[in-house]
């Protein structure tokens, strides 16, 4: 079963940037699964963020496009989000996902497997 | 882009009861939907994909049926464990994302 766990900074400074990993094990992240951020500020609900295939190929949320960067290392099975000029609006826990395609009927994958999440601050 | 809403905000019910929760797409999404229920404290765990497959090991008293633009997430009989927040969501092909409903709380009455 696949296994995913985010580190990082919990405290980031307003205009810096948000650097946090997410280590899979498990599996292997050059399998057929996509892998995703998602964010949810505290007591709202869920925003994607983005998402990167083994190749390199990435997809982002339009609103958070020209502050995201999402990387995979695959000689250490690990993918990561940098998010730019922060404010406190981008206070959030910051889960890692796996998308998988949980049939092979199925034509788009889905959240299956998560980590635990981390609270990221943004505060000067 | 899809929005999806997700009515109503709270549910409040008593353990034994049935629960019906509803999700609505502003254009059809077919039946590539999802379910997520979210604890305190944890992470979402997917209950129900492409409209009405129950996930790997989800108890038989979650099912979720609905195509288009209307969803239904239906819990037979409610055990103390189910109260939680559950989210749906769904892809959209181009550009490609993903969105979330803003989640219905069930609630113990």
């Amino acid at each position: 079963q696949v296994q995913l766990q985010e580190s990082g900074p919990g405290l980031v400074k307003p205009s810096g940037t948000l650097s946090l990993t997410c280590a899979v094990s498990g599996g292997s992240i050059s399998s057929s699964n996509w892998w995703s951020w998602i964010r949810q500020p505290p007591g709202k609900g869920l925003e994607w963020i983005g998402e990167i295939y083994h190749s390199g190929s990435t997809n982002y949320n339009p609103s958070l496009k020209s502050r995201v960067t999402i990387s995979v290392d695959k000689s250490k099975n690990q993918f990561s989000l940098k998010l730019s000029s922060v404010t406190a609006a981008d206070t959030a826990v910051y889960y890692c996902a796996s998308l998988g395609y949980c049939s092979s009927t199925s034509r788009y994958p889905y959240f299956d497997y998560w980590g635990q999440g981390t609270l990221v601050t943004v505060s000067s | 882009e899809i929005v999806l809403t997700q009515s109503p905000a709270t549910l409040s019910l008593s353990p034994g009861e049935r629960a019906t929760l509803s999700c609505r797409a502003s254009q059809s999404v077919s039946s590539y939907l999802a379910w997520y229920q979210q604890k305190p404290g944890q992470a979402p765990r997917l209950l129900i994909y492409d409209a009405s497959n129950r996930a790997t090991g989800i108890p038989a008293r979650f099912s979720g049926s609905g195509s288009g633009t209307d969803f239904t997430l239906t819990i037979s009989s409610l055990e103390p464990e189910d109260f939680a927040v559950y989210y749906c969501q769904q892809r959209s092909n181009w550009p490609p994302a993903y969105t979330f409903g803003q989640g219905t709380k069930l609630e113990i009455k």
